[in-house]
């Protein structure tokens, strides 16, 4: 994993304040994808992202969730006003092509509690 | 609509024996198929993938086995060691409609001594 750089590796927020996950993805990748999983749950797609380009966002929460890759610097996912619900571990991942096929590299994760 | 589905959440395999880990999935245009392992506190890491193509693609220790008729995939450990507990992920995508890629639920497996 140590391609995919993410962090913060742990977040602590109380609920209603703002959370920001940062992923830089490999070097010279330029899709990221980022994944939630909840506790006892698995990976649940969340967003698609090329560089400035918001590709696929199907199974981000219409509110509070944004995310973004800039032309410069990591890819973000935000998250305003948390709530418990939010609590899980968020992965990052950037896309590679294996044979003409989609292999994902994640990174190790950003565990946000929201107490 | 789970389309990627683990439907054994956990497992235990004497080590040195075989571990099979199950998975289905319900959409048929899904054409390249993955197993992740994960261990705790980490990223789930790539592990083997396999076509649609083929029905079956080793790597070492590791075999994928696709069965598209049924749609279901299995994959083979053998032998066990205790390094494999972990949870694994089948996950799938489709080639042709976008680079979307769907995972199951995870199944943890425990390699007994």
């Amino acid at each position: 994993n140590a391609g995919v750089m993410q962090n913060p590796r742990h977040l602590v927020r109380r609920r209603g304040q703002e959370a920001r996950l940062r992923c830089s993805p490999m070097k010279g990748h330029s899709h990221v994808y980022w994944y939630r999983q909840l506790p006892e749950e698995g990976l649940k797609f969340m967003v698609y992202l090329q560089k400035e380009n918001i590709i696929d966002e199907s199974g981000m929460p219409k509110e509070r969730f944004s995310a973004e890759f800039p032309k410069e610097g990591p890819s973000i996912l935000r998250i305003q006003q948390v709530v418990r619900g939010d609590s899980a571990a968020y992965f990052c991942a950037s896309l590679y092509r294996n044979s003409g096929a989609n292999v994902l590299t994640f990174g190790a994760g950003s565990r946000l509690t929201v107490l | 609509d789970q389309q990627v589905k683990q439907n054994s959440p956990s497992l235990s395999v004497q080590e040195g024996r075989i571990s099979i880990l199950n998975c289905d999935y319900t959409n048929s245009m899904f054409d390249y198929f993955l197993w992740y392992k994960k261990y705790p506190a980490e990223g789930p890491t790539f592990l083997i993938s396999i076509s649609s193509i083929k029905d079956k693609n080793e790597d070492g220790r590791f075999t994928v086995f696709l069965n598209k008729s049924a749609k279901h995939l299995s994959l083979h450990i053998v032998p066990s060691q205790p390094g494999d507990s972990a949870v694994y992920f089948c996950a799938a995508s489709s080639l042709t409609r976008d680079d979307k890629i769907i995972f199951g639920k995870g199944t943890r497996l425990h390699i007994l001594p």
